[in-house]
């Protein structure tokens, strides 16, 4: 299977502990988003990666929130002290940026992070 | 504020009919539309785009009409199939300082195709 990877599907913790998400995109795309879906609402961009630079941040995306990408290949988003507010669906996607546009997203399945 | 606006959170249709969804935007910078299909537990799948230089695309049963004067574009499906039942989402994104922006997207519309 050559599509998005996220590990772990599911996520439980307790309110102020860290966790960490990883992704593995499809391996020849050069750009990788992270999303985050509550339900009701549709995906909302978090952050996005070309090669191993992170080149935009959401206001979305506080100070507890943290992504790298180290080699450009997969990626890992961490969260520090997570609230109750933090629970939803974690979605990663990569694309091939080939410099003229139209690019389409590959999702991966999501992590689903609850926060109790 | 949203700038992609699905202003339907459900759809029900009987199979074998024309689904028709429907997508609104503000921002006149979008150039590239994009509906994507999603199953509970799921992400979201790539079904169809099209870009602001055409005003309408087509693959298979599924065709996608943009309308720029209008800001509005629309997803139909015909014949609709049980097995399209899902939420359908809306994104848009934007040419900007030399490459694609990231893409925003509606809040979505549950599509129910009855057999």
């Amino acid at each position: 299977d050559t599509g998005v990877s996220q590990n772990p599907r599911h996520k439980i913790t307790k309110r102020g502990q860290n966790v960490t998400f990883r992704c593995d995109p499809i391996s020849e795309h050069n750009r990788l988003y992270w999303y985050r879906q509550t339900l009701g609402q549709g995906p909302e961009f978090l952050t996005y990666f070309q090669n191993e630079a992170q080149l935009e941040k959401s206001r979305l995306l506080s100070d507890r929130f943290s992504a790298e990408r180290p080699k450009g290949s997969f990626s890992t988003l961490e969260i520090q002290r997570t609230e109750q507010g933090d629970s939803a669906m974690y979605l990663c996607a990569s694309s091939w940026d080939r410099g003229f546009g139209n690019e389409k997203l590959f999702f991966g399945s999501g992590t689903q992070l609850s926060v109790l | 504020d949203q700038q992609v606006k699905q202003n339907s959170p459900s759809l029900s249709v009987q199979e074998g009919r024309i689904s028709i969804l429907n997508c609104d935007y503000t921002n006149s910078m979008f150039d590239y539309f994009l509906w994507y299909k999603k199953y509970p537990a799921e992400g979201p799948t790539f079904l169809i785009s099209i870009s602001s230089i055409k005003d309408k695309n087509e693959d298979g049963r599924f065709t996608v009409f943009l309308n720029k004067s209008a800001k509005h574009l629309s997803l139909h499906i015909v014949p609709s199939q049980p097995g399209d039942s899902a939420v359908y989402f809306c994104a848009a994104s934007a040419w900007r300082g030399g490459s694609q922006g990231n893409l925003i997207f509606g809040k979505g519309t549950k599509l129910s195709v009855k057999p």
